[in-house]
């Protein structure tokens, strides 16, 4: 079981709002850790969004738009991206990452964001 | 502003060594603020973190690659390279270089990557 579990497309409508899932492998509690987010346009890096660890812990990364923001949803274990008022200009893949002290790094799978 | 460039051979033969240099411009490697990191994302897959380099030369790297892979510093330079050996055709990939904030004194406590480069594309083939 992957370490990090991202559902791999998800499409929303202009100016709705979209939330993006990130979910931890059973035994990893989400409570502990800082979930990070990128997003990723075609040809391009990733782009830091934010990192998240509880609502008195997070940073939102140099010019990102508050529209972006995250949290937690415990009873699931996941970490949650959520975007408000999606434009076309969001579209792209975003990938979450955590420091687990058996792997150190690790990415997940990235979702593909449709906005249509 | 800080900026990150990767540069090295865009086409590496089976089983040689791949080697990548980023050159960081806009702050000083040396700073003790950051650590650097080298990432790669295969065509049309995720992203993989390979490994990571402080300025006094600790090295943090990805279990599944830590046999092959070498990373350095070279401060006077202010860059910081990669060496992975051994290569297969699964090593072709975008490779980035970025920079991770540390956090704090501890040597090896640090956030996730907050400036990325531009990538530069390894292809391994003969």
């Amino acid at each position: 079981q992957a370490v990090l579990t991202q559902p791999a497309s998800l499409s929303a409508s202009p100016g709705a709002s979209a939330s993006l899932t990130c979910t931890l492998r059973s035994g990893i509690n989400v409570g502990t850790y800082n979930i990070y987010w990128y997003q990723q346009k075609p040809g391009s890096p990733p782009q830091y969004l934010l990192r998240y660890k509880s609502d008195s812990d997070k940073q939102q990364g140099s010019g990102v738009p508050s529209r972006f923001s995250g949290s937690k949803d415990a009873s699931a274990n996941a970490g949650i991206l959520l975007i408000s008022g999606l434009q076309s200009e969001d579209e792209a893949d975003y990938y979450c990452l955590i420091w687990h002290s058996s792997v150190y790094w690790v990415f997940g799978g990235g979702t593909k964001l449709t906005v249509l | 502003q800080l900026q990150l460039q990767e540069s090295g051979p865009g086409l590496v033969k089976p089983s040689a060594t791949l080697s990548l240099t980023c050159t960081v411009s806009g702050g000083s490697i040396s700073s003790g603020s950051y650590y650097w990191g080298w990432i790669r994302q295969p065509p049309g897959e995720g992203l993989e973190w390979i490994g990571t380099i402080y300025y006094s030369g600790s090295t943090f790297h990805n279990p599944s690659l830590k046999s092959r892979v070498t990373i350095s510093v070279d401060t006077s330079k202010n860059q910081f390279s990669l060496r992975l050996s051994s290569v297969t055709a699964a090593d072709t990939a975008v490779y980035y270089c970025a920079r991770h904030p540390a956090a704090g004194r501890t040597v090896g406590s640090y956030y996730g990557m907050d400036v990325w480069g531009q990538g530069t594309t390894v292809t391994v083939s003969s």
